[in-house]
């Protein structure tokens, strides 16, 4: 079975510091792993998506992700936080060819002016 | 191009009632998925519909829950005989058919049970 973990379900930064968000998954079968983010009341967006190509990924808003199967890990980055990247985040990774996927729990950002 | 659609946004049943939640997918999508988002956890998947056909409800509770795709029309996840723990937001997400361009989101209903 597939899962995903998001190490830290608060994450607090500086406005124009570095953007850490980790996410580690479990998976048998090579995997397609993606970034949602969550506004306030809202649905989710997608930001980036890596499907076994490129293992440096780039989002919209600046974000990108690196897969690293080795360490199993597809962490977000932002070299610079902006006010407006507060939101929640979350990590979700399918089998090759599923439609399901499956979420991490979620990481909420929130910037310090 | 609209998006997903949901509606409502915000629906209030009392226990034992039911409750509808509607979606229409993007133009052009022909997969529908429900996701059920718990207070303070993430998304879960509940059933995966294509055009009058359930292709996979591997996530959906064993009684009171029903989802439907028809032909014509939006999907429909029905809630029979709510009760509070079924209070949550619903998302309903499409896709033109192969995962790895990944869901289209609406913007939910959020269910509250009093």
């Amino acid at each position: 079975a597939q899962s995903v973990t998001q190490l830290g379900s608060h994450v607090s930064v500086s406005e124009g510091a570095l953007v850490l968000l980790r996410c580690n998954y479990s998976s048998s079968v090579p995997p397609y792993l993606f970034w949602y983010v969550q506004y306030p009341n809202q649905g989710l967006q997608l930001l980036l998506k890596y499907t076994s190509a490129a293992t440096l990924v780039k989002g919209i808003n600046g974000f990108e992700a690196e897969f690293k199967k080795s360490e199993t890990s597809f962490h977000l980055t932002k070299p610079s936080a902006h006010m407006s990247d507060a939101a929640e985040y979350f990590c979700a990774v399918s089998e090759q060819g599923a439609q399901k996927l499956v979420f991490g729990q979620g990481t909420r950002l929130t910037i310090n002016p | 191009n609209a998006g997903v659609m949901q509606n409502p946004r915000h629906l209030v049943r009392r226990r034992g009632q039911e409750a509808r939640l509607r979606c229409s997918p993007m133009k052009g999508h022909s997969h529908v998925y429900w996701y059920r988002q718990l207070p303070e956890e993430g998304l879960k998947f509940m059933v995966y519909l294509q055009k009058e056909n359930i292709i996979d409800e591997s996530g959906m509770p064993k009684e009171r829950f029903s989802a439907e795709f028809p032909k014509e029309g939006p999907s429909i996840l029905r809630i029979q005989q709510v009760v509070r723990g079924d209070s949550a937001a619903y998302f309903c997400a499409s896709s033109p058919g192969v995962v790895n361009y990944g869901y289209t989101f609406g913007s939910g209903t959020r269910l509250t049970v009093v």
